[in-house]
């Protein structure tokens, strides 16, 4: 099983909303990973956690705050975001610590965000 | 700056092979070379990664140059399934996050 689940699919949100994505991994993988993609772009890192401790972020704004609860777990917790940060955001997961050049990394199919 | 750079777009028949190239010329020689593609409205999806040799598997054949400045990934046959966005990479700077070229869109006409 190489599934990374997401949830919502979809996320419409005010922008004096707080709300959270949710990610989950079942592959025993021991880091794990926030991108943000925008249309036509790549995926741009945002967080890393290895062995559930955050181990990179990338300079994103407060208003962006990861959690992660145990090794399955990932989740994004959002408040007072800007129309910009509409996007599809992307969870992903691989078998080594973060840092680690040798393991591939498995996405989930993204949360599709839209702030108005 | 590291960079990795790919053509926008290119096309190909059903059946025949196709050759996707990638310069990534700031790689270092211990960063892996990673390929993936993404469907529309999905998440990407792992392809195939190497450092030195070429390297097989079920979905693609991956090409290194012999300096590593290069690398191209081979589909044998495409498919029309085979149509997607296709990101060359590779592991950078001390925190090994990958740099993602920008993606060549990959056509495949039946």
């Amino acid at each position: 099983d190489t599934e990374v689940t997401q949830t919502p699919k979809h996320l419409v949100m005010g922008m004096t909303n707080k709300k959270s994505l949710k990610c989950e991994q079942h592959m025993g993988h021991r880091a794990m990973y926030w991108y943000k993609q925008k249309a036509k772009k790549p995926p741009e890192l945002m967080f890393v956690y290895s062995y559930e401790k955050l181990s990179i972020n990338e300079s994103v704004p407060s208003r962006f705050s990861p959690e992660c609860p145990n090794s399955s777990l990932l989740n994004l917790h959002l408040h007072a975001l800007q129309p910009e940060d509409s996007a599809l955001y992307l969870c992903a997961s691989s078998q080594g610590p973060a840092g680690t050049a040798t393991y591939e990394q498995y996405f989930g199919p993204g949360t599709r965000l839209t702030v108005t | 700056d590291a960079k990795t750079t790919q053509p926008n777009s290119m096309e190909s028949n059903e059946e025949e092979p196709v050759h996707l190239p990638c310069n990534h010329s700031t790689i270092s020689g211990t960063d892996y070379i990673h390929w993936y593609r993404q469907l529309p409205s999905q998440g990407p999806e792992y392809v195939i990664h190497g450092l030195t040799s070429n390297v097989n598997n079920r979905m693609a054949s991956l090409a290194i140059a012999e300096d590593r400045k290069s690398s191209t990934l081979i589909l044998h046959r495409a498919t029309l399934r085979d149509a997607a966005v296709y990101y060359c990479s590779f592991n950078a700077g001390n925190n090994r996050k990958l740099i993602w070229g920008l993606g060549t869109s990959l056509a495949v006409n039946p």
